[in-house]
């Protein structure tokens, strides 16, 4: 089956840690993207590659860290330089730059 | 700083009607809108895109675009219980890479 996953599905932050949320695409996408959904807000966008080994910030990139060195993986790192990190992040990619998006099941983080 | 506005809602319907929901953005030079659906606690699942001003139909759904007033809308007919969830309208320039998201509307239909 072609699709996008992400894991783990919750995710618990100690103070001061920094995590690692995973996203895997089989659908061979160049673009990938990283999204934060607050509650009762619209998605924002944390980064997003176009091609491997290359990637740039969105809006809302501060506290947040990622690397594309594999087309199919696109792990996002939240620091803990990011003080509010609970939210629900969701991966997606499309197959070029401007061709529509597709969402991962998403990774709910939560602050212990 | 590109904005896309839609009604958060809720809005109610009765089941069998027709739910209109609404979109408006504020870049002129936007090329290409799309709606998404997401049930609670789940990721968004693209419903359909639309490029030219007019309707466009797929199934149960028609998405109007209106490029002078720059506005989107996307209609579901005969509406059913398993239709309730936020309606995500994503809007892309001609020139950026990215998209921009609404709010959403939620929408609530009631058997």
């Amino acid at each position: 089956d072609g699709g996008i996953t992400q894991s783990p599905k919750y995710l618990f932050r100690k103070e001061g840690q920094n995590v690692t949320l995973s996203c895997e695409q089989n659908l061979n996408h160049d673009a990938m993207y990283w999204y934060r959904q607050d509650p009762g807000q619209g998605l924002r966008l944390i980064y997003y590659s176009q091609i491997v080994n290359d990637f740039q910030k969105g809006d809302i990139a501060e506290g947040y860290s990622v690397s594309r060195e594999k087309k199919e993986s696109f792990p996002l790192t939240v620091t803990s330089a990011q003080k509010n990190p609970t939210a629900f992040y969701l991966c997606a990619s499309s197959k070029g730059a401007r061709e529509t998006q597709y969402f991962g099941p998403g990774t709910r983080l939560l602050v212990l | 700083q590109k904005e896309v506005e839609q009604n958060s809602g809720p809005l109610s319907v009765p089941e069998g009607a027709i739910a209109s929901l609404n979109c408006t953005y504020s870049d002129r030079g936007s090329q290409s809108f799309f709606w998404y659906r997401q049930y609670s606690g789940k990721s968004p699942e693209l419903i359909m895109f639309i490029y030219s001003n007019g309707d466009k139909e797929d199934g149960r759904f028609t998405a109007q675009l209106n490029k002078a007033s720059q506005y989107v809308s996307l209609l579901i007919r005969d509406s059913q219980p398993s239709d309730s969830a936020t309606y995500l309208c994503a809007v892309r320039d001609n020139y950026g890479q990215n998209f921009v998201f609404g709010p959403g509307t939620r929408l609530s239909v009631l058997p």
